[in-house]
């Protein structure tokens, strides 16, 4: 079982809808998490990290579920500049304080005019 | 804005050269890191360094060593190409406990 699981996709969605992405990770030793964008032939670029409590930073929403080991990520009025590829990251902590991010293969989102 | 830049972004090699990629950050950051991204099967961790001559091996070291003699720049050398690592090798780099990784914009690399 790979350690973050995502949906590949591909999401083609109209232009002003909303879209929602998931992923499940598998080590509850995880601590942190985070959602990163990569657009096509580009290097990924962190989009927003992930609370326990949830959090907004525009129109985009993240959630994590720590006990179904669920993230989730909310993308509201889906705009063209929307399409790319979305990372979901999990972050743990070594015993020896070294930490590691972990990548999911990544969602792929069309914003359709 | 933190930068890291990779020194090559296209890179044809021959099969069995030793092979150079170079990783530098202009940010003083602790950490760095080399992935590789393939279709389907997304960033996969090669290694990874916390400190100067220090280095750690990934999920995916085989056929790859590193180097860290300076804190800004983080080698990857592929010692004997071959053709299964035709790929996007990708930098980072972060500070310790600071969640952001600053990627680098890659090095595709094609061995024939």
């Amino acid at each position: 079982r790979k350690e973050v699981e995502q949906d590949p996709g591909p999401f083609n969605v109209p232009e002003g809808a909303t879209v929602a992405f998931n992923c499940t990770y598998s080590n509850s030793a995880s601590q942190s998490f985070f959602w990163y964008r990569q657009d096509c032939r580009k290097e990924p670029k962190l989009l927003m990290s992930v609370y326990s409590s949830g959090n907004e930073d525009g129109r985009f929403t993240a959630q994590l579920n720590r006990a179904s080991q669920y993230i989730s990520l909310l993308i509201r009025d889906s705009k063209l500049s929307d399409s790319a590829t979305y990372l979901c990251v999990v972050k743990k902590i070594s015993n020896f304080g070294n930490e590691k991010l972990t990548f999911g293969t990544g969602t792929r989102l069309t914003i359709i005019p | 804005d933190v930068k890291v830049t990779q020194s090559s972004r296209y890179l044809v090699k021959r099969t069995g050269e030793k092979v150079f990629l170079e990783c530098v950050q202009d940010m003083d950051h602790e950490n760095m890191f080399w992935y590789r991204q393939d279709p389907g099967l997304g960033l996969r961790l090669i290694y990874f360094s916390y400190d100067v001559k220090m280095k750690e091996k990934g999920d995916i070291p085989e056929g790859y060593s590193v180097s860290r003699e300076k804190k800004e720049r983080f080698s990857l050398i592929l010692e004997s190409a071959s053709t299964n690592q035709t790929s996007m090798y990708l930098c980072a780099s972060s500070l310790p406990s600071v969640y952001g990784y600053t990627f680098g914009s890659g090095t595709r690399l094609t061995v024939v």
